[in-house]
């Protein structure tokens, strides 16, 4: 049973636009997210994260929306650039510092110039 | 933060053989972590590796199938054992820190196992 899902496999956007990563858990008990970023050959690096006493948390480019009672949280990248182009995960865990993370199965993202 | 560094990036073995993958942090961390990517599919926690003590494994992974070892704070290793061609995957050992008020995990660039 996959308790991360994401949902698009892969997605294209135009540099400059708005890329927009969805991510849906089925576990109501999570309550801390995060959303790694992974380029081929490397392994996967931390872009923001989310707990659950918020809905929005924003770092430069990247802005990450929860939503709790729909169990669904989307990373914004505004504006795309060629050099985000790679695979997105988001992850969840029961709270920050448990460690334990559950993984989605990654959106392959690429911005194109 | 925390660098991380794997070996072998990468290999290609025989079903039946093992394969030792190491790990090395270029800090001291409590917990380290393996994990397998298996193609097409998501992270997997593997086990939690606690210096001095024995590895913790999750549901459906075995100390005799992927044995761990933790001698010190800035090393780790994974054993993939007696592989098939089922054992190929992505594997990452990764760190957790806490740092401005949030965890992080860092993670190694991976090794890149196909067994024949």
């Amino acid at each position: 049973d996959q308790q991360v899902k994401q949902n698009s496999p892969s997605l294209s956007v135009q540099e400059g636009r708005i890329s927009i990563l969805n991510c849906d858990y089925t576990n109501s008990m999570f309550d801390y997210f995060l959303w790694y970023k992974k380029y081929p050959a490397e392994g996967p690096t931390f872009l923001i994260s989310i707990s659950s006493i918020k809905d929005k948390n924003e770092d430069g480019r990247f802005t990450v929306f929860l939503n709790k009672s729909a169990k669904h949280l989307s990373l914004h990248i505004v504006p795309s650039q060629p050099g985000d182009s790679a695979v997105y995960f988001c992850a969840a865990s029961l709270a920050s510092g448990t460690y334990k993370y559950i993984f989605g199965t990654g959106t392959r993202l690429k911005v194109l110039a | 933060s925390a660098v991380i560094s794997q070996k072998p990036s990468r290999d290609i073995c025989q079903r039946g053989t093992s394969l030792t993958i190491q790990c090395q942090v270029d800090s001291q961390v409590t917990m380290m972590f393996w994990y397998r990517q298996q193609p097409g599919q998501s992270l997997t926690l593997i086990a939690t590796a606690n210096q001095g003590s024995e590895a913790t494994y999750e549901s459906g992974f075995v100390i005799d199938k992927f044995p761990i070892s933790r001698p010190n704070l800035t090393f780790s290793t994974l054993t993939v054992s007696n592989m098939s061609p089922e054992d190929s995957s992505i594997y990452l050992c990764s760190v957790d820190t806490w740092a401005s008020g949030y965890n992080e995990q860092f993670f190694g660039p991976g090794t890149r196992l196909t067994v024949l």
